[in-house]
């Protein structure tokens, strides 16, 4: 089956560093999403892209849809502890009812 | 309370043994997902159900059986565990009205020894 691939496979940060990782796919989506999942936790939604080119942002995190729309990007801001976790970004083609997930980026912050 | 609810949360089994895992969900969702996670390959999907009456195979689904009792409830079924079915496991509901979001449980982390 198809999966994403996503960049970084791990991040170890220091608190107040900005973070930046992607994820590219060999089709085109019509829609690309960013997760979070917190330890023990399943993923949360945090960003949901529709169009080619969108740039939104939710609080200090933005994401983008890139205009070949086969890859996306997720930038987090002055990080903090709780931005801990594993990021996930998923897409949707067109036509298809199924989200495909990235493998994930994992975010260690540094003491 | 979770909107999504999996029982149980964690399960050790033999192998061999039958095994199910439960899923049920508030939110009124007509969709619903078995996802299994394993570290480094993301979430790959099991099984997809869009109604109580559609069961849809997904790509990893050897191994496995579902069954929707409801429009609220959902199970994922190992029949004979096999100790390479060990990973996390993840209930997900969606709304065909907002298509793209996806609200998952908690997890339920299956070990097989």
């Amino acid at each position: 089956g198809q999966q994403l691939n996503q960049s970084p496979q791990s991040m170890f940060i220091q608190e107040g560093e900005d973070v930046s990782m992607n994820c590219t796919s060999s089709s085109i989506f019509n829609t690309w999403l960013w997760y979070k999942q917190d330890p023990g936790e399943g993923p949360v939604l945090l960003i949901a892209l529709y169009k080619a080119g969108e740039l939104t942002s939710n609080g200090r995190l933005t994401a983008q849809f890139g205009i070949t729309r086969k890859d996306s990007f997720l930038n987090i801001s002055a990080s903090i502890p709780s931005d801990v976790g594993i990021y996930f970004c998923a897409g949707r083609n067109f036509g298809n009812e199924k989200l495909t997930f990235g493998t994930g980026t994992r975010l260690t912050i540094i003491p | 309370d979770a909107d999504v609810t999996q029982t149980p949360r964690n399960r050790i089994t033999k192998t061999g043994k039958r095994i199910m895992l439960e899923c049920s969900q508030t939110k009124g969702h007509d969709r619903m997902y078995w996802y299994r996670q394993d570290p480094g390959l993301g979430l790959r999907l099991i099984y997809y159900s869009f109604d109580v009456k559609d069961i849809n195979k997904g790509e990893i689904s050897d191994g496995y059986s579902v069954s929707r009792q409801a429009q609220a409830k959902f199970s994922l079924s190992l029949e004979s565990a096999i100790p390479n079915q060990t990973a996390l496991y993840f209930c997900a509901t969606s709304d065909p009205g907002q298509e793209t979001e996806a609200f998952f449980g908690q997890g339920t982390r299956l070990t097989v020894v």
